[in-house]
């Protein structure tokens, strides 16, 4: 079945600092790809989306490029800030069925 | 977008009880599912919340265990039955909109003692 994966491990880094989170997926057909993030004692909320290749999602400076070649959707920010240390999580809509990674938790040092 | 509200928020449970959790939708949705979130990890499939008829369980749920009602198509309540700490957990219902887009109500949390 439809599968993603993310890269293992919490990811720490100092403010203002690039972020990538990597995310590779398995699919039969032409998923459309997903990044949720879920604040400490929240529930998750979309962050950004792309229905197709070479889309790029784009949202409170994170992007993510659907790249088909490679099947990943790589979560990319240039300088985060403290309010950016949460949960991340890689999903995939294949025909209705939704899978997620594993999430990645990021934490932003002052 | 989507407004999903749960109650309980949290609540905290004694062993073999068990507890009911509601959601409503803003709107009417098609397809509604219950996940699972455990401490520290990512989320599981309970069911498919299926509107007047019975739910639809991934492997390793049971209607037993877990029984789902879908009266309309903006509600849902999920309980969890006979409750043993190993259930204590995020508790979270979904919607899909038309968009391909899931919708996330701010979970419940679950603690068994």
């Amino acid at each position: 079945g439809d599968s993603v994966t993310q890269m293992e491990g919490p990811v720490t880094l100092s403010e203002e600092a690039f972020l990538t989170i990597n995310c590779t997926y398995t699919a039969t057909g032409y998923p459309s790809l997903f990044w949720y993030v879920q604040y400490p004692g929240e529930g998750l909320q979309l962050l950004l989306k792309a229905t197709k290749a070479d889309d790029k999602g784009s949202n409170k400076g994170f992007e993510a490029t659907y790249r088909k070649e490679t099947t990943s959707f790589h979560l990319e920010k240039g300088s985060v800030q403290v309010s950016d240390s949460a949960v991340y999580f890689c999903a995939l809509n294949g025909n209705n069925r939704l899978a997620f990674g594993k999430g990645n938790q990021v934490v932003v040092i002052p | 977008s989507a407004v999903i509200s749960q109650k309980p928020s949290r609540d905290i449970c004694q062993r073999g009880t068990s507890l009911t959790i509601q959601c409503q939708v803003d709107s009417q949705v098609t397809m509604m599912f219950w996940y699972r979130q455990q401490p520290g990890q990512s989320l599981t499939l309970i069911a498919t919340a299926n509107q007047g008829s019975e739910a639809t369980y991934e492997s390793g749920f049971v209607i037993d265990k877990f029984p789902i009602s879908r009266p309309n198509l903006t509600f849902s309540t999920l309980t969890v039955s006979n409750m043993s700490p190993e259930d204590s957990s995020i508790y979270l219902c979904s919607v899909l909109k038309n968009t391909g887009e899931l919708f996330f109500g701010e979970g419940s949390r679950l603690t068994v003692l």
